[in-house]
């Protein structure tokens, strides 16, 4: 069973700072690996999508990188502000299921920034 | 160009009830799916339509249901409801599900079951 794991699930950190979230998943065979943002109650925000054949993508202050021989992707947030406090998840798309089987989410990470 | 919509916001219903959830994508985008998400974890995946046939569906009952529309909106339905059907019922909606597209999530569908 392919799965999506995320480390830590909770983070608090001050403002200012330049942090890393973590994202694993069991199966390098993937199509895709998507990041989202979702503040609570809400839905889920795209944040950066990263085809198999990339290595990362950058938007703004945000930098995604994914290793498929590790199984690893990381989203790097830069001079982290309040407003990014939110939890963010992160998906992957798996091969296996001939692109039928929807996207695979972690149970993400609880971001806090502390002003 | 309005984003992924989604009706009714919120819904309170009794155990055994049924339940139709609507939504519409984003312009021009032919492919949906639908996921529910329990309070503290991440979004499973239920179902996938696109071009009005049903691509994919995830390990859910079969009292969930699903179908899309030719104007590509899609309903969701969900008969003899369970406490345990209580969740956000999130709709996504991609340009095509011939390659691996972005997909874009609309605000979900709050749903509490008594």
């Amino acid at each position: 069973k392919q799965e999506v794991t995320q480390i830590p699930a909770a983070l608090s950190v001050p403002e200012g700072e330049n942090l890393v979230l973590n994202c694993s998943f069991t199966d390098s065979a993937i199509y895709n690996l998507q990041w989202f943002r979702q503040d609570p109650g809400k839905g889920l925000t795209s944040l950066l999508l990263i085809q198999s054949s990339q290595r990362e993508q950058t938007s703004g202050r945000l930098n995604a990188s994914l290793d498929k021989s590790s199984g690893r992707s990381t989203l790097y947030i830069a001079a982290s502000q309040p407003g990014d406090s939110a939890t963010y998840l992160c998906a992957a798309e798996f091969t296996s299921g001939g692109g039928a089987d929807g996207l695979t989410f972690g149970k993400g990470t609880h971001l806090i920034i502390q002003p | 160009d309005a984003g992924v919509t989604q009706s009714p916001t919120h819904l309170i219903k009794t155990r055994g009830q049924h339940v139709t959830l609507r939504c519409s994508p984003i312009s021009g985008h032919k492919s949906v799916s639908w996921y529910q998400q329990v309070l503290g974890q991440g979004p499973q995946f239920i179902f996938q339509y696109y071009e009005k046939e049903e691509r994919g569906r995830g390990n859910f009952p079969d009292r969930f249901s699903a179908r899309q529309f030719p104007n590509y909106s899609s309903e969701l339905n969900v008969n003899a409801l369970l406490l345990g059907d209580s969740a956000l019922y999130l709709c996504a909606s991609s340009l095509q599900r011939e390659s691996s597209d972005e997909q874009f999530f609309g605000p979900g569908t709050r749903l509490t079951v008594l």
